[in-house]
């Protein structure tokens, strides 16, 4: 069965300092893994996706991610935190079952910024 | 566009009460689910829907029904709702053919409290 897992429900970096988010998957078959953000008290929305084209992805707002499939992972990382980047990360996988599509969620990371 | 909005935004049931929660997207999105989130779990799908009147079970389908008599809304009921069910509801709605790589565009939640 495919799933997703988040490492470190809670991180906490400094203004400018690099952020990691990061996700592991199992899958059987190639993965098309996604993340997203969460604002406080809002819905969530798309940052970037893998599917295959390049291992190598860029998102909005400067994170980017890079699929490695020896390590089964898909970190998320930006190079200088914002105050404005203080949110819920989610990491998930696009799976087809029964003959739909379904996104499998891992736990979430929350990210705190301190000044 | 407004997207995928749903209503009420938050709510308080007692014990046993019954209520709806409304989805409604305007892209014209055959695809639209519905979700539930808790602390450390992530998102957790409860019914999606693959078109006008139809709906299918998700990973926790239990306590609550869904019907889909217009393409653009994605109704969640509860018939007698308990406090296992308090939590934040989402719903989502994603277009295309049921591509494995399409993006899902989420509503802003509905947080829902039953003592």
């Amino acid at each position: 069965a495919q799933s997703v897992t988040q490492l470190g429900s809670h991180v906490s970096v400094s203004e400018g300092a690099l952020v990691l988010l990061r996700c592991n998957y199992s899958s059987s078959v190639p993965p098309y893994l996604f993340w997203y953000v969460q604002y406080p008290n809002q819905g969530l929305q798309l940052l970037l996706k893998y599917t295959s084209a390049a291992t190598l992805v860029k998102g909005i707002n400067g994170f980017e991610a890079e699929f490695k499939k020896s390590e089964t992972s898909f970190h998320l990382t930006k190079p200088s935190a914002h105050m404005s980047d203080a949110a819920e990360y989610f990491c998930a996988v696009s799976l087809l079952s029964g003959g739909y599509n379904k996104l499998i969620f891992g736990a979430g990371t929350r990210l705190a910024v301190h000044p | 566009n407004a997207g995928v909005t749903q209503t009420p935004k938050f709510r308080v049931l007692k014990t046993g009460q019954s209520m709806t929660l409304l989805c409604a997207q305007d892209m014209n999105h055959e695809y639209m689910y519905w979700y539930r989130q808790d602390p450390g779990m992530g998102l957790r799908l409860i019914h999606y829907s693959v078109g006008e009147g139809t709906t299918a079970k998700g990973e926790v389908p239990d306590g609550y029904n869904v019907s889909r008599l217009k393409k653009q809304n994605f109704l969640l009921g509860l018939e007698s709702a308990a406090p296992s069910q308090t939590s934040v509801y989402f719903c989502a709605s994603k277009g295309g053919g049921g591509r494995i790589t399409d993006e899902q565009f989420f509503g802003p939640g509905t947080r829902l409290t039953v003592l």
